[in-house]
């Protein structure tokens, strides 16, 4: 069985603040790794997606991966109260349904 | 606008009965996937279809049935021998397997 860990929090970062995320993941052959972001009765909302080893960057956002220790992770700098929201992380193989964590709830306070 | 249109935006059940919860994309994209959320959960995969006639049970089934009659549909319907249905609902789709786009999602109730 696939696995997708992520810390439930709450992740409670003050505004403008650098929030870090943390996953990690089972199957050591995934290929392809996602942040989604959800807000609360919202539906998922691609932010990043990331497939070689190293970081990358998109405006606040940087995501990183470390294959040989099966653990992806978001960076968010100068966090805002808008990014307060529930980060997904998703994960999966050649030709596999995206496996899913459980989410870190994030919480930017003012 | 292209997108990924899901509905009713909620719905409710009553016990012994089926309903159909709709999925329309216009993304032409191949892909179609439908995910259970549970409150404080991540997604679940229930069914997953990568070509038109053709779909695949994910890690929870039972008690579901879709159809893929149709490049832009995915209909999912929750039958009366799922005990515990209430749940948000959210269909995806995706040009390849990755990465997926999500509708508003349909939010399911038990009367």
């Amino acid at each position: 069985q696939k696995e997708v860990e992520q810390n439930s929090g709450p992740l409670s970062v003050p505004e403008g603040a650098i929030a870090s995320l943390n996953c990690t993941y089972s199957d050591r052959v995934s290929q392809s790794f996602f942040w989604y972001r959800q807000y609360s009765g919202k539906s998922p909302e691609l932010i990043m997606s990331i497939y070689s080893n190293g970081d990358k960057e998109d405006g606040r956002f940087t995501a990183q991966l470390n294959k040989a220790s099966q653990y992806v992770s978001l960076l968010i700098r100068d966090s805002q109260p808008s990014d307060s929201a529930t980060y997904l992380c998703a994960v999966n193989g050649r030709n596999t349904p995206l496996v899913f964590g459980k989410g870190t709830r994030l919480s930017v306070i003012a | 606008d292209g997108g990924i249109t899901q509905s009713p935006k909620y719905l409710f059940r009553k016990e012994g009965q089926n309903v159909t919860l709709s999925c329309e994309q216009n993304l032409n994209h191949d892909a179609m996937y439908w995910y259970r959320q549970d409150p404080g959960q991540g997604l679940r995969l229930i069914y997953y279809s990568q070509i038109v006639n053709d779909f695949q049970k994910g890690d929870i089934a039972e008690g579901y049935s879709v159809s893929r009659e149709k490049k832009e549909s995915f209909p999912l319907t929750v039958t009366s021998a799922q005990k515990n249905p209430t749940a948000f609902y959210l269909c995806a789709s995706s040009p390849g397997v990755q990465p997926q786009h999500f509708g508003d999602g349909t939010r399911l109730s038990i009367l």
